[in-house]
């Protein structure tokens, strides 16, 4: 099947730790994104790829860190600069042309204990 | 950049009636409007979308207004059920068309 794949599903991490959450896609598309959701409230961009080795900052990329090394793949690292890292995250993929759709991963929740 | 705003947040039906759903965007260059539908705990799901060369797009019970000059599109669910219950998302792209940003999002509820 192809899709968007997300994991983990849920992710606890302790304060002060770097954890880093998996997007991989096979849909063969050029672009990816993340995205961070708080409860009750939309999508933020956190950073977005649409090629291979390089990528932009989004809206909300302090305490995040990514690296595209491979077309299907686009992890993100929530560092422990992040002061506020506990979200749902969503990865995102689209074939990078003007006006394309995007689709979504499952999802990670992930709570700072 | 673009700036959407979604209205309203919240959305209560009776299951049967039509819900409509309204966003309005900043940047007159978009010409690409999708909407998406998230279920609880899941990624968001696309479920129409709109381009600038039409003003009505329709699927089954889901149709798509759009409005160019008013700046605005709305999100129309007839013979609303209770599965259609979930938070919907409208979006508008940046005016490279290669980003989009998202509105608040709308909480819809079909009561049985």
């Amino acid at each position: 099947d192809g899709g968007i794949t997300q994991s983990p599903k849920y992710l606890f991490r302790k304060e002060g730790q770097n954890v880093t959450l998996s997007c991989e896609q096979n849909l063969n598309h050029d672009a990816m994104y993340w995205y961070r959701q708080d409860p009750g409230q939309g999508l933020r961009l956190i950073y977005y790829s649409q090629i291979v080795n390089d990528f932009q900052k989004g809206d909300i990329a302090e305490g995040y860190s990514v690296s595209r090394e491979k077309k299907e793949s686009f992890p993100l690292t929530v560092t422990s600069a992040q002061k506020n890292p506990t979200a749902f995250y969503l990865c995102a993929s689209s074939t990078g042309s003007t006006w394309d759709t995007q689709y979504f991963g499952p999802g990670t929740r992930l709570t700072v204990l | 950049g673009e700036n959407v705003e979604q209205h309203p947040s919240t959305l209560s039906v009776q299951e049967g009636d039509s819900a409509v759903i309204k966003c309005t965007y900043s940047d007159s260059a978009s010409n690409y409007f999708p909407w998406y539908k998230q279920e609880l705990g899941k990624g968001p799901q696309l479920i129409i979308d709109i381009r600038s060369n039409v003003g009505e797009k329709k699927d089954q019970r889901i149709a798509v207004t759009l409005n160019k000059t008013a700046k605005h599109f709305s999100l129309h669910i007839t013979e609303t059920q209770p599965e259609d219950s979930a938070v919907y998302f409208c979006a508008a792209p940046n005016n490279a068309g290669n980003m989009l940003t998202f509105g608040g999002g709308t909480r819809l509820m079909v009561k049985p």
